[in-house]
This record gives structure tokens, sequence and C-alpha cells, in this order.
């Protein structure tokens, strides 16, 4: 079983819905990350989360640490938001990635 | 503006030759790590350094190796002995547990 657990894999949505990405993981963190990875491959931090709750424009993060799991939702989605979101923990020395959630929004 | 810069954005390579990847850093981040992705699976830790003149293997070390001779620099050599060489590769650099970056990715084929 693989450390972080990202649900769905895959989520297609209609432009203007409410998108929500979950991420269970089993191991004791530092911090847990949700990251952003466009076609071309390069890695966008979008949140770091040790506690609560984070809001960056239309993007929220969530985590409850007793249950060991973080959302991530995207209000009024809109094309541009296609892309693979990606969970990870913070370890001592490491992070653990999720396999990633791959979203595509449609106009 | 701060970053970490990956060069080159793909790379060829012919089997039984060794590449190097190029990882720099100007965060003054004191920690730097390489992963690989692969196709539906997370990043895999390959190595990582915590300070200058030291690194550690991380969960995919063989057929790879780095050195860190330069706080700014963590260049990673994947080698003939790596039998699976075709993959994204990152980098990335931390100040703390808290705060990382990556850079954008090689992407390496074998041909």
């Amino acid at each position: 079983k693989n450390e972080v657990e990202q649900s769905p894999q895959n989520l297609t949505a209609q432009e203007g819905e409410f998108i929500t990405i979950n991420c269970s993981y089993s191991v004791g963190i530092s911090a847990l990350h949700w990251l952003q990875q466009h076609p071309g491959g390069g890695i966008v931090s979008l949140f770091m989360l040790s506690s609560g709750k984070k809001k960056h424009g239309r993007l929220i993060a969530t985590i409850n640490i007793q249950e060991k799991h973080s959302s991530l939702h995207i209000t009024a989605s809109h094309p541009r938001d296609s892309a693979v979101y990606i969970c990870a923990v913070g370890l001592t020395n490491d992070m653990r990635f999720g396999a990633g959630t791959r979203l595509t929004v449609k106009p | 503006d701060g970053g970490i810069t990956q060069s080159p954005k793909y790379l060829f390579r012919k089997e039984g030759q060794n590449v190097t990847l190029s990882c720099e850093q100007n965060l003054n981040h004191d920690a730097m790590y390489w992963y690989r992705q692969d196709p539906g699976q997370g990043l895999r830790l390959i190595y990582y350094s915590q300070i200058v003149n030291d690194f550690q293997k991380g969960d995919i070390a063989e057929g790879y190796s780095v050195s860190r001779e330069k706080k700014e620099s963590f260049p990673l050599t994947v080698t003939s002995a790596q039998k699976n060489p075709t993959a994204f590769y990152l980098c990335a650099s931390s100040l703390t547990d808290y705060g990382y970056t990556f850079g954008s990715g090689t992407r390496l084929t074998v041909v």
C-alpha cells in the first residue's frame, strides 16, 4: 500500500463546477503539500499545510491531522485549471508523493 | 529572481552511455533532491543532499550517481547501469522540511 493515496486518479469536469481531490496518508508528517504539474512537467507548489485550512484565490486546501486526510478544492473551475494535482507529505529528510490526480476541465 | 534551473529540458541518450543532468539553485537552500517520475506513479527519491560534500541514497539510487561540491549545484549522472533510464527527472531544494521548490524537470529518453 502506498504511503500517500490520492483519489480520484482522473477527473473530468465542466467549466464552473466545484472540484474536490482527496489525499490520505499513513505516515507521520511534518507538513502536507499540494502541487500542480502542467503538461510541460514543471511543478508548482500550491499549498503547504500542517493544520487547518488555507485559501488562495479559487483554491482551498484543508487537512485533518487526526484522520490523516487532506482535500484540495477548486471553486468555479476553469479550463486553465487542467493539470495534474499531486499530494505530497513531508518527512524528516524526504517527501512522499501521491500518484497524482489528472484534472481536465472542459469549456 | 531565485529559483531552480534544470537543464536540458529534453535529453536523448544512446544505450550504454552515461549522461549528466544539471540542477542549479540560487535560493541558498541547504538541501537538494533528485526525483524520478514515471507515468502513473508518484515521484520517487533517487538521491538527496543535506549539506555540501554529503549525500544519501534514496529509494531508487541504483544506476545513478551524484555530487555536491557546491551548495548551489547538485548534478545527477544516469549511468549505463541504470536499466530503464527513460523517465522525467525533477530536482528540488529546501531550506527546512517546510519549503520545497521544484525545477521544471528534464525528460530523458534512451534511444
